[in-house]
């Protein structure tokens, strides 16, 4: 069945570090990816998606890019803030709009 | 702002007693809204998935008759956690989409039994 895979947190930096967060999957057929980021106390918020093999996502200085070869979509950002401390689920889509998770990897930034 | 809002946020229901959670969309018709649960630390695992006028589909595992999904409109869904339980106690968040948009999540209810 379709699983995901993401690496275990906390994962701990300080402000203006490079990040990654990694993550890979296993499916059959080409799934939909996805990254999303769950502030403390809130529901989740799409960060980021690529549909297809070689698609990379972007969005608030993060990036992933959808490798088929290597069945992965690590999560990565250049400087990372105070304010992108939260939990990150890398997710799947199993068709009709049917996510499946990763268990979520909590970033801590410090100043 | 939030299209999709969930009420109440935080609820906590004594042992025994029964407890309903709305999640409703603001600006869009959910043809499909999903009901997820998340346990501390841990992922959200999906419990059931709810279309519009029709009953719920749950996950394997999921007792359908101690989680009541109901969807009777285009707006609304509701899950009512029947006879809770201590063990019940978790982070539960609804999902929706129009079959044309990207899913849109509430921000969840922590739902404590005591």
């Amino acid at each position: 069945g379709n699983s995901v895979t993401q690496m275990e947190g906390p994962v701990t930096l300080s402000e203006e570090a490079f990040l990654t967060i990694n993550c890979t999957y296993t499916a059959t057929g080409y799934p939909s990816l996805f990254w999303y980021v769950q502030y403390p106390g809130e529901g989740l918020q799409l960060l980021l998606k690529a549909t297809k093999a070689d698609d990379k996502g972007s969005n608030k200085g993060f990036e992933a890019t959808y490798r088929k070869e290597t069945t992965s979509f690590h999560l990565e950002k250049g400087s990372v803030q105070v304010s992108d401390s939260a939990v990150y689920f890398c997710a799947l889509s199993g068709g009709y709009n049917k996510l499946i998770f990763g268990a979520g990897t909590r970033l801590a930034v410090h100043p | 702002g939030a299209v999709v809002s969930q009420h109440p946020s935080w609820v906590i229901c004594k042992s025994g007693t029964s407890v309903k959670i709305e999640c409703r969309s603001l600006d869009f018709q959910a043809t499909t809204m999903f009901w997820y649960r998340q346990f501390p630390k841990q992922s959200l695992m999906l419990m059931a998935t709810s279309n519009e006028g029709s009953k719920a589909t749950y996950e394997q595992g999921v007792e359908k008759d101690k989680f009541l999904i109901n969807h009777a409109s285009l707006t609304l869904s509701t899950l009512t956690v029947t006879s809770a339980h201590p063990e019940d106690s978790s982070f539960y968040i609804c999902s929706a989409t129009d079959q044309n948009s990207p899913l849109h999540f509430g921000n969840g209810t922590r739902l404590t039994v005591t």
